[in-house]
Order: structure tokens, then sequence, then C-alpha cells
């Protein structure tokens, strides 16, 4: 089945600087990548999505990047604000395109 | 609750007592799904519903058990099967097989 790896584990950042966070992923068939921000004790939002047909994706300070050949994605912030400290998801349907797996997950701070 | 609403949003069980987790959407979507997240874990899938009276076991289904009665309602029981309760858990709903997750608020469960 379909396996997602998720890295780094913790993610510290100063005030403006760019963060970046890479996911792997196992099933070539993968075709759906949503990542999730989970702000502590929050239910987990949605921020940006990317599907197989594109290499890349952008939404004002956040964008997404798809490698097919090597099975990864990443996300990407830049300008970090405060309020985009978050635990963030990544996500790849599974074998059986009928749910999602998960990464496992990364903390990021923005420091001020 | 952005259409999908989960109660209560705290729930206290004492050992060897069954607890039903509420589930409730009005987003008209077809698929239905819980997780349950630990500390510093990421999102593990504990049973799914893709169409009312359907519903299948997650990876980690041992000592859960769900209902689809209703297509807007998909409860999760905890049972005293259950060996490490404690987490919390979050419902999902999905409208098509092209879109991400829409999270419920999660309840958190305490074994006293």
């Amino acid at each position: 089945g379909e396996n997602v790896e998720q890295h780094p584990s913790t993610l510290s950042v100063q005030e403006g600087d760019s963060a970046v966070i890479k996911c792997t992923y196992s099933d070539s068939a993968s075709n759906y990548f949503p990542w999730y921000k989970q702000e502590l004790g929050k239910r987990p939002q949605l921020i940006i999505d990317i599907r197989s047909n594109v290499g890349e994706k952008k939404d004002q300070r956040i964008a997404v990047t798809l490698n097919k050949t090597a099975k990864h994605f990443s996300l990407h912030i830049t300008e970090t604000q405060p309020e985009d400290s978050a635990v963030y998801f990544c996500a790849a349907k599974a074998t059986d395109g009928q749910n999602f797996v998960f990464g496992p997950g990364t903390r990021l701070s923005v420091l001020p | 609750d952005g259409g999908i609403t989960q109660s209560p949003k705290y729930l206290f069980r004492k050992e060897g007592q069954n607890v039903t987790l509420s589930c409730e959407q009005n987003l008209n979507h077809d698929a239905m799904y819980w997780y349950r997240q630990d500390p510093g874990q990421g999102l593990r899938l504990i049973y799914y519903s893709q169409i009312v009276n359907d519903f299948q076991k997650g990876d980690i289904a041992e000592g859960y058990s769900v209902s689809r009665e209703k297509k807007e309602s998909f409860p999760l029981t905890v049972t005293s099967a259950q060996k490490n309760p404690t987490a919390f858990y979050l419902c999902a709903s999905r409208g098509d097989r092209k879109s991400g997750y829409t999270f419920g608020s999660g309840t958190r469960l305490t074994v006293v």
C-alpha cells in the first residue's frame, strides 16, 4: 500500500524567512496530494493541493511542487509569519483510491 | 463548524466502558472517515464509509465499531476492547474523489 514519509519532523525559522517541507510517496498511481495545516488543538485545514498533471501550484505565500518521477512533493512557505506556526501534514491517495495516507507531520515554529 | 460537527469536544471514559463519538455533516458528502491522532504523530485511519450502509476497516480498526445508517451521520464507538483509547479523534468527509477532506473539530477522549 501507499507509504508517505515527511521531513523534517520539526522546523524553526526566523520570521520573514522561507520554510520548506518535503514528502515522498511510494505508489506511482497516486495522483492527488493535499497539504493540511493544523494549529494546536484545532482541526486540520486544507491549505493547498496539487494534482499529478501539474508540477507546481502557488497561492500567495504558499507553493507546492511535485516531481512524479522521483515521487516527492514539497511545500514552500515564503515570508513566514508567526501565524504560520502549526503542524503541517502532507497526504497522498491510498492505493485503493478511497482514502488518504498522511505523513507524520512537521511542526513549524516561526520565531519573531 | 464548516458543515461537519463532532461532539462532544471532550470526553472522559472509565476503563471498561464503551463510548460513542458523534460525527454529523450537512455537506451532502458521500464519504466519511474516522482518524485517530496521538501526540506528535500523524493521522491513522480507523474506519471509513463510501456510502450509506457500507463501511470498511482502516489501518487500526481493532477495538472500534461504526455504523452508517444515514448519509449525514457516522458515529464511532470506542469499545472496552480498545487497549489505549486516549487520543484525539477526527472525523472527516469528502464530496468526490478529486477533492480533499473536510475535517470536524475533533473529540479528545481521555480514559480515567
